[in-house]
């Protein structure tokens, strides 16, 4: 079955414009969580959504928020783009949440210039 | 709160030789512990993973972890490393029926020399 789809894999951005991930789960999975992974701060929690409502979210500014559609696939989004934005945004999602089984995509690598 | 150490930012063993890294956690209770791994440039990738019962684990790639509850660690081993499990080892814990959301340790990368 297709993994964890995420677009676009890379992504090059200017301080201040907003930026839109996108991260398709493996079918049948209804629940979708996104971490951001930098050099600095490792890997760190940002928001779970199931059944297209947030459930959890992790101690980041308001600046990154998501959704997630009928059909699953989830949407983050980062506005006033900082340099310190510049991470790998990793998706993974799950059957169901409270489960952990996750499955990651490979990720987007955002850039911030 | 949540804490997760891995004291050993980089490893490198001989291809053949075994293999243990370290994991250490700060929790209330006995949470939940993953290994994943991750290739250059790719998303993370579950080797094993630990909710209650025995606590030798047996996982993916020849991998296994021992839970030791009275020393809040979660060791991962292999005793044969091949070149191919080059890549960085990320321990961590999630808090039993909780919300789905994990906390990470800093990672351990693994070279692998011939």
């Amino acid at each position: 079955k297709a993994g964890v789809t995420q677009t676009p894999r890379y992504l090059i951005k200017t301080r201040g414009q907003q930026v839109t991930l996108s991260c398709s789960p493996i079918s049948g999975h209804r629940s979708v969580s996104w971490y951001q992974q930098t050099p600095g701060q490792g890997l760190q929690f940002l928001f779970e959504y199931f059944s297209e409502t947030q459930r959890n979210k992790g101690n980041f500014p308001g600046r990154f928020s998501g959704r997630q559609f009928s059909n699953s696939r989830s949407e983050m989004n980062v506005s006033t783009l900082e340099l310190g934005d510049s991470a790998l945004y990793l998706c993974a999602s799950s059957l169901d949440t409270a489960n952990y089984g996750y499955t990651f995509g490979s990720g987007t690598r955002l850039t911030v210039v | 709160a949540q804490s997760v150490t891995q004291p050993d930012i980089h490893i490198t063993v001989s291809e053949g030789a075994s293999l243990e890294l370290r994991c250490n956690y700060s929790y209330g209770a006995t949470p939940y512990l993953f290994w994943y791994v991750q290739s250059p440039g790719q998303g993370l990738q579950l080797l094993l993973k630990y909710f209650s019962g025995d606590t030798l684990v047996q996982g993916i790639k020849g991998f296994e972890a021992e839970f030791k509850r009275s020393q809040s660690s979660f060791n991962l081993r292999k005793p044969s490393v091949h070149w191919s499990d080059a890549a960085e080892y990320f321990c961590a814990v999630g808090a039993p029926g909780g919300a789905n959301n994990l906390f990470f340790g800093t990672g351990t990368r693994l070279t692998v020399i011939p």
